[in-house]
């Protein structure tokens, strides 16, 4: 089975512009998360998506917004960036029915680095 | 407000040795543990939970934790470590009650020297 893909890699912003990160879900599972790694930290819940509707959210402002398709793959859309928004942005997707107990399988992540 | 804690930044282990790596969560209700591992330009991979029932969980590559309600910990051990457990250790907690959101520990940068 694949896993979590997330594209691109790396990539290099300037303070302003927006940004938009995709992630392809583990076969088989319907629920895609977004979460936000800085440097030295743990992972931020950015919001999750679970048949195309956001699920949850975490404390991030509203020019963080997400989109999941029919696939389950899912899109993380960044507006107007800030140099604080540079971080590793981290994927996951989980199966069946949305539980705190599920657990998630991670992408190797975006590393955004905005100048 | 909840919480996960990891007080060290940073554990040091000589091979062969255990090793135990901690984690103190500060919630209300039940909540759900997880460990998960990174390795450098990894994703996390999950390494063991905790739902209910037995306290002491075994999950991947040796490891285990034990839960403990009283003291609100939920530490990860190996009895003996190997050169290949270097890597960063994240603790986690979520909730039935908003299984959306986990949170997540700082994490604990695991060394094992030869």
């Amino acid at each position: 089975e694949t896993g979590v893909t997330q594209s691109p890699t790396h990539l290099i912003k300037t303070r302003g512009q927006q940004v938009t990160l995709r992630c392809s879900s583990q076969s088989g599972h319907n629920t895609v998360s977004w979460y936000q790694q800085a440097l030295g930290q743990g992972p931020q819940f950015i919001f999750q998506y679970y048949r195309e509707e956001e699920n949850g959210r975490g404390n991030f402002p509203p020019r963080f917004s997400g989109l999941q398709f029919p696939n389950y793959s899912s899109e993380l859309n960044v507006n107007a960036l800030e140099l604080d928004d540079s971080a590793l942005y981290l994927c996951a997707s989980s199966p069946g029915q949305v539980s705190g107990a599920n657990v998630l399988t991670f992408g190797a992540g975006s590393r955004l680095t905005v100048l | 407000a909840q919480s996960v804690a990891q007080p060290e930044d940073q554990v040091n282990v000589a091979e062969g040795n255990p090793l135990t790596v901690k984690c103190t969560y500060s919630v209300s209700g039940n909540p759900y543990l997880f460990w998960y591992v990174q390795y450098p330009n990894r994703g996390l991979q999950f390494l063991l939970k905790y739902i209910t029932g037995d306290n002491l969980v075994k999950g991947s590559y040796g490891f285990e934790a034990e839960f403990n309600k009283s003291q609100t910990s939920f530490h990860l051990k190996k009895p003996s470590a190997l050169v290949s457990d270097s890597a960063l250790y994240f603790c986690a907690v979520s909730f039935y009650s908003s299984a959306s959101k986990i949170i997540f520990g700082s994490g604990t940068r695991l060394s094992i020297r030869p």
